[in-house]
């Protein structure tokens, strides 16, 4: 079956634009995680979406960020006003339940330049 | 602040002998541990997982040994076969659903 999807697999952009993200969960998880890896560090936890509840945006390093998950599947990561900082792969997660093992999707590198 | 660490970026050995991948956790709260894989280009996928409650878990060629007085764990892969070349990363939850992760750990298996 399908698994987590995520687009684009590459953006590039200048200091100072926005961007989305956007992924795809897994049909019927109605868990749904953000994570970014910079350079050399672990994944660090940004969001956590579970079916109509509030997020956890606990994760969220600045204001600059902020994500939405449409309809109880599709979600997007907003950066505004991209920082050189901001460069990382950002992974989607999701799952069946709050708890239960989290599916990885294949990630969005993000450049800013 | 890193509250999970993998000291050891890098590991090499050789096809049918043991990996070792260890990580070492700040957070006394860390109640559950988990051992993910990664290929390039791919998200991570779960491998082993491990409950505070018990010190060892196997699974097939794999078991995590956790050592709570020291806040270690570790990875054995026995025997590593070529398809085990991927980065590894160790994660660590307080009954909840954030994982903290460490940086990885790269296992290059030689033929």
């Amino acid at each position: 079956g399908a698994g987590v999807s995520q687009s684009p697999s590459n953006k590039v952009t200048e200091k100072g634009k926005d961007v989305e993200l956007r992924c795809d969960p897994i049909s019927g998880h109605t868990a749904l995680y953000w994570y970014r890896q910079s350079l050399g560090q672990g994944l660090e936890f940004l969001i956590y979406f579970q079916g109509n509840s509030a997020p956890d945006k606990s994760g969220l390093p600045s204001d600059r960020f902020s994500a939405e998950r449409t309809g109880g599947s599709v979600s997007t990561l907003t950066i505004q006003r991209t920082q050189q900082e901001d460069s990382a792969v950002y992974l989607c997660a999701s799952s069946s339940r709050t708890g239960d093992e989290q599916f990885f999707g294949p990630g969005t590198r993000l450049t800013v330049l | 602040d890193q509250q999970v660490k993998q000291n050891s970026p890098s590991l090499s050995v050789q096809e049918g002998r043991i990996s070792i991948l260890n990580c070492d956790y700040t957070n006394s709260m860390f109640d559950y541990f988990l051992w993910y894989k990664k290929y390039p280009a791919e998200g991570p996928t779960f491998l082993i997982s491990i409950s505070s409650i018990k010190d060892k878990n196997e699974d097939g060629r794999f078991t995590v040994f956790l050592n709570k007085s020291a806040k270690h764990l570790s990875l054995h892969i026995v025997p590593s076969q070529p398809g085990d070349s991927a980065v590894y990363f160790c994660a660590a939850s307080a009954n909840d659903y954030k994982l903290s992760f460490g940086a990885g750990t790269t296992v290059t298996v030689r033929a």
